[in-house]
């Protein structure tokens, strides 16, 4: 175990259903950030919270929304997904030192696998 | 433009052999690299972390290696285990003044150890 974890470990979701994965860590980090994990591609970072770190990433699709209300815990809300969003979804915490010059190792969860009918 | 590459894509080998799995990347300007191994339907776990003045870090019985001059970077695994059947994933940070780090990550290499 990573101290990071995910629910649900696995979802199924129609194309106008809402719902949103959750992901909580407990190693005491201040920065939290959501991979998407599609077949045979390199990870892909979408979001990041953080004081120190921003996502360059616009090609998120504005059908995921994050939302960060403390340290420990991290949402992402989907609605009207397509089924290319189908990927294994992970989230990642990290301590961000001051003046960012600290290699940042990153701790993962076991990830959300989603499918979207 | 950043770029990670790892090879070979997959690798297959016998349980007790040696293997060497490769990194080269052209992320400008460089912080740091890590190895990751990733378990099928589970989240990456980090293996190794080095900046630009380290060039080896061992972890059990794995070792990498970085040589920052010809931006390449090695992972070997020593008397591979059945457990380390797994993908390999090398990402690179990118450090920019103001506290703003990218991550690239390369596609990964995916390695089956059999008996």
């Amino acid at each position: 175990e990573t101290g990071v974890t995910q629910t649900p470990r696995h979802l199924v979701m129609g194309m106008t259903n809402k719902k949103s994965l959750k992901c909580e860590q407990h190693l005491g980090h201040n920065a939290m950030y959501w991979y998407k994990q599609s077949a045979k591609k390199p990870l892909e970072l979408m979001f990041v919270y953080s004081l120190e770190e921003r996502v360059e990433n616009n090609s998120v699709p504005s059908r995921f929304s994050p939302e960060c209300p403390n340290s420990s815990h991290l949402f992402l809300h989907l609605h009207t997904l397509q089924p290319e969003d189908s990927a294994l979804y992970l989230c990642a915490s990290s301590r961000q030192a001051p003046g960012g010059l600290t290699p940042k190792e990153q701790f993962f969860g076991p990830g959300t696998r989603l499918t979207v009918l | 433009k950043n770029q990670v590459e790892q090879s070979p894509q997959s690798l297959i080998i016998l349980e007790g052999k040696n293997c060497t799995l490769q990194c080269n990347y052209t992320v400008s300007p460089f912080s740091n690299l890590r190895w990751y191994k990733q378990d099928t339907g589970r989240g990456p776990v980090s293996l190794t972390i080095m900046t630009f003045s380290e060039n080896t870090k061992s972890n059990g019985r794995y070792t990498a290696t970085l040589d920052a001059d010809t931006k390449q970077s090695s992972l070997h695994i020593t008397a591979s285990q059945l457990s380390d059947s797994a993908s390999y994933i090398c990402v690179v940070s990118a450090y920019y003044p103001g506290g703003y780090n990218k991550l690239i990550f390369g596609a990964g290499t995916r390695l089956a150890v059999h008996p």
